[in-house]
């Protein structure tokens, strides 16, 4: 089992819907939860960031955690064909107080007109 | 800088051959990170630095890599004897402290061995 799995898609949705990305993970003890956004060719870029149960808003972002669960999902309302690229889940592996991020293999979603 | 600096951006090398790869570090960062992403996977971690130590390179894939940071700057990440496998884009981040999780990458640099 993977550490941290995503679907890898790609997920297709028409402009003005919303987009649903899911993570699960395996680490219970992990406690920081993250999505980036990475276009093709291009960086990883920070999106959300979430540390405690419940949903977090940032825009048309909304970030959703389930510890009991192990699931993080992100929310992309009102999606927008610039909202196409791979969307990676990061969790910070487990007892570690750095930056050290184990990452699932992301998801291509694509933003159709 | 105002962001993470890498480079070479691309560099196509012979098996067998050696690379070094360099990453400069947000001015001020003192945590930086080597990551690797083989095409279509996420990222893997290689190695963290909390200034000129690094105290986890549980990562590094095998003896043939190794990394060294010069004070609370530059970075450089080699791989000696490289293979096939090696081929992959090796990203740079950096972040404030050792405790803020929260990265910054660089535009990585693409290794491709023939």
């Amino acid at each position: 089992q993977k550490e941290v799995e995503q679907n890898s898609g790609p997920l297709s949705v028409p402009e003005g819907a919303i987009a649903s990305l899911n993570c699960t993970y395996s680490d219970r003890v992990s406690q920081s939860f993250f999505w980036y956004r990475q276009y093709s060719g291009k960086s990883p870029e920070l999106i959300m960031s979430i540390y405690s149960n419940g949903d977090k808003e940032d825009g048309r972002f909304t970030a959703q955690l389930n510890k009991a669960s192990q699931y993080v999902s992100l929310l992309i309302r009102d999606s927008q064909p610039s909202d196409s690229a791979t969307y990676l889940c990061a969790v910070v592996a487990g007892g570690t107080s750095y930056g050290k991020l184990t990452f699932g293999q992301g998801t291509i979603l694509t933003v159709h007109p | 800088g105002a962001g993470v600096s890498q480079s070479p951006s691309n560099k196509v090398t012979e098996k067998g051959k050696d690379v070094e790869l360099r990453c400069d570090p947000i001015s001020g960062h003192t945590a930086l990170y080597w990551y690797r992403q083989r095409l279509g996977q996420g990222l893997e971690f290689l190695i963290y630095f909390q200034g000129n130590s690094a105290p986890d390179k549980s990562g590094l894939p095998s003896d043939r890599f190794s990394a060294e940071r010069t004070g609370e700057s530059v970075s450089t990440l080699t791989i000696q004897r490289t293979q096939q496998e090696d081929s992959a884009v090796y990203l740079c981040a950096s972040s404030l402290t050792g405790g803020a999780n929260v990265l910054t990458f660089g535009a990585g640099s693409r290794l491709t061995v023939l």
